[in-house]
């Protein structure tokens, strides 16, 4: 356990139905990044915050997705319009400002989209 | 980002020590070498990092080449836990975003 949790660890949901993922990070960690996987491949990068505020979106991150941190604490990721190829592991990420290249996972939300 | 390059898989008998290597020959000066691994349906774990100097951690070994166009990752006593994928990642120091960029990295299987 990384201190990192997410929920819900699955979700089954139907194409074109929307579904919110939720991310606890380390309280004390300012950045939360998202992160998408799919089966066979590493991890690749969606977003990230610093503290509340949104600095980078991936080109993968389509206008039917969108992230939130208020308040600077736990993150939402929202998948509007679910397609097939949404299908992946969600993995959040958190860090401390002394080094934010030791990035600290959860256990991620894995997504099926029939 | 340099982009790094690992084999696919790799064998490891239990108990003996695991050698991981990892070319990145287009790394710059301000750039770390970081590993992770990523144990089946688990999120990826930091194990260690370096610039030029060989680190140790409870976890692992990192040695890096006099040129640092490569490294080795090294843990020392194989257990069946450590079977995971593991990567390598080059990455600046402080100041960037400080995304991480995966690539397939190597599958270590340790057999018993």
């Amino acid at each position: 356990d990384t201190g990192v949790s997410q929920d819900p660890r699955h979700k089954i949901t139907k194409r074109g139905q929307n579904v919110t993922f939720r991310c606890d990070p380390i309280s004390e960690h300012n950045r939360l990044y998202w992160y998408r996987q799919t089966l066979g491949q590493g991890p690749e990068f969606l977003t990230y915050f610093q503290n509340e505020a949104q600095l980078e979106k991936s080109r993968l991150l389509s206008d039917r997705f969108s992230a939130e941190r208020p308040k600077g604490s736990f993150s939402t990721l929202e998948i509007q319009r679910t397609e097939q190829g949404d299908s992946a592991m969600y993995l959040c990420a958190s860090s401390l400002r002394e080094n934010y290249n030791e990035q600290f996972f959860g256990p991620g939300t894995r997504l099926t989209v029939l | 980002d340099a982009k790094t390059t690992q084999p696919p898989s790799m064998d490891c008998a239990e108990g003996r020590a695991a050698n991981l290597p990892c070319n990145h020959s287009t790394i710059s000066g301000n750039e770390y070498v970081y590993w992770y691994r990523q144990i089946h349906s688990q999120g990826p774990q930091y194990i260690i990092h370096g610039l030029k100097n060989n680190e140790t951690n409870e976890m692992a070994s990192l040695i890096i080449t006099e040129d640092r166009k490569s490294s080795t990752l090294i843990l020392p006593h194989a257990t069946l836990r450590d079977t995971a994928v593991y990567y390598c990642i080059v990455i600046k120091a402080q100041g960037g975003s400080e995304k991480l960029v995966f690539g397939k990295g190597t599958k270590l299987t340790v057999n018993p």
